[in-house]
């Protein structure tokens, strides 16, 4: 069955530090999104890609970076943690662009610890 | 102004009667229109997208849109426990989706 994954899990690390979470998935979705979940915000954001070597900031891309190389993978960077990035962080997928009559498919979530 | 806003809740109705979630929005562009449900410690997922003013009903749920006031509402009929969960309204603005922060929503048995 199609899916989409994220990882790690879980992940804590210190302020300061690069880091990247993995997002992959099997949909062969052109559209890939990557979002942040906090208390009182809902989902918010960062980053998308319409295909491949395509992207664009979203909403709260500041300190966020993506590539985007093949179909399947959608990797987000923090080029320099910082503890405002504690989060859980979720990936997801969509056959048409956002918006459209498609459904958004999330991935299980990351959650991040920046100490 | 928050582009989507819900009541952050909780709501809690007691098992088989109607709950109604309540959303609106600020961009009057805004042309299409969701609601996510999200268990505790998991990922969201799609119940129902509406475009078009009027009601669209899917088995339980109703999803209700006036673009005129600019509101969306979700109702559960027949509400059980496992309807418990925080719902996420979703607007398309611009070919962004903005999410509200949710409404969390308890089933009493």
């Amino acid at each position: 069955d199609a899916e989409i994954t994220q990882s790690p899990r879980h992940k804590i690390t210190e302020t300061g530090r690069q880091v990247t979470l993995a997002c992959h998935q099997t949909w062969n979705h052109n559209n890939m999104f990557w979002y942040r979940q906090d208390l009182g915000h809902g989902l918010r954001l960062i980053h998308y890609s319409y295909g491949v070597q395509d992207t664009n900031k979203g909403e709260v891309s500041d300190g966020y970076s993506v590539s985007r190389s093949n179909t399947e993978d959608l990797p987000l960077t923090l080029e320099s943690a910082a503890s405002s990035q504690t989060s859980v962080y979720f990936c997801a997928s969509s056959e048409l662009p956002s918006g459209r009559r498609d459904t958004q498919y999330f991935g299980p979530g990351t959650r991040l610890t920046v100490l | 102004q928050k582009e989507v806003e819900q009541n952050s809740g909780p709501l809690s109705v007691p098992e088989g009667a109607i709950a109604s979630l309540n959303c609106t929005y600020s961009d009057r562009g805004s042309q299409s229109f969701f609601w996510y449900r999200q268990y505790s410690g998991k990922s969201p997922e799609l119940i129902m997208f509406i475009y078009s003013n009027g009601d669209k009903e899917d088995g339980r749920f109703t999803a209700q849109l006036n673009k005129a006031s600019q509101y969306v509402s979700l109702l559960i009929r027949d509400s059980q426990p496992s309807d418990s969960a925080t719902y996420l309204c979703a607007v398309n603005v611009n070919n962004d989706m903005r999410f509200g922060a949710g409404t969390r929503l308890t089933v009493k048995p």
